[in-house]
């Protein structure tokens, strides 16, 4: 069954980095996949595609700070010189045949 | 720039039936994969069902707890993609988002709130 696994709460300094992660079930290892952001009462924005080699595609105006990285069934979403408008829920996600798949979320709080 | 507007959402009573739409600009419609995903008060993303493109046959795949009762369909002519929720249950109240869905989700509208209430 494909799942993503996130952990519920990350918390960092302001100006800080935070490194948020999403596990892969097993026999999925190699999967693609997306990070999106959801700030406070708005709806999400995708932020960028990670693919199992680490490398990544990011959306329009997605600023330099965000990048993603891959580690076997890892996959990361470093947030470096944090900024009080990264506090927000962070989602994964992925597909298969017939079926998209998001993971719990985790949510950011800047410090 | 892309725009995914929603519209149709409201209170509706258990039992009764709602249909979302979806007015796309900004891009090629007619050859994006089209989904809905959903947002409960208080919880995370719920991916609901996906809709190819007619070169891909408009073949729709649905999430477990919909399958049944919601249908997904799209008019490329007026660039539109539909949700048809019949039987609603109180735990389809939720904002619902319509997105563009090629594997990634890469797009997203602004969100329509639906209630489901007696």
């Amino acid at each position: 069954q494909l799942v993503l696994t996130q952990s519920p709460s990350a918390s960092a300094s302001l100006g800080a980095s935070v490194k948020l992660t999403c596990t892969l079930s097993s026999g999925h290892t190699s999967y693609a996949i997306a990070w999106h952001q959801q700030q406070p009462e708005k709806g999400p924005r995708y932020l960028m595609k990670l693919n199992s080699d680490g490398s990544h595609t990011k959306g329009g105006g997605i600023p330099d700070r965000f990048s993603g990285s891959s580690s076997g069934a890892e996959r990361y979403l470093t947030i470096s010189s944090l900024q009080s408008e990264d506090e927000a829920d962070y989602y994964c996600q992925t597909w298969g045949t017939g079926i998209v798949v998001f993971g719990g979320g985790t949510k950011l709080t800047v410090l | 720039e892309v725009q995914l507007v929603e519209s149709g959402g409201g209170l509706v009573k258990p039992g009764g039936s709602l249909r979302l739409s979806c007015a796309a600009s900004g891009f090629t419609f007619s050859n994006a994969w089209m989904s809905w995903v959903r947002q409960a008060p208080g919880k995370g993303l719920e991916w609901v069902g996906r809709i190819k493109r007619k070169t891909d046959g408009e073949a729709t795949d649905y999430a477990a707890p919909v399958k049944g009762r919601f249908t997904i369909s799209r008019d490329d002519s007026k660039k539109t993609l539909y949700l048809q929720m019949n039987s609603l249950k109180t735990e389809d109240t939720a904002v619902y988002y319509c997105t563009v869905s090629n594997g990634v989700v890469d797009y997203w509208g602004q969100g329509t709130q639906v209630t489901v209430s007696s």
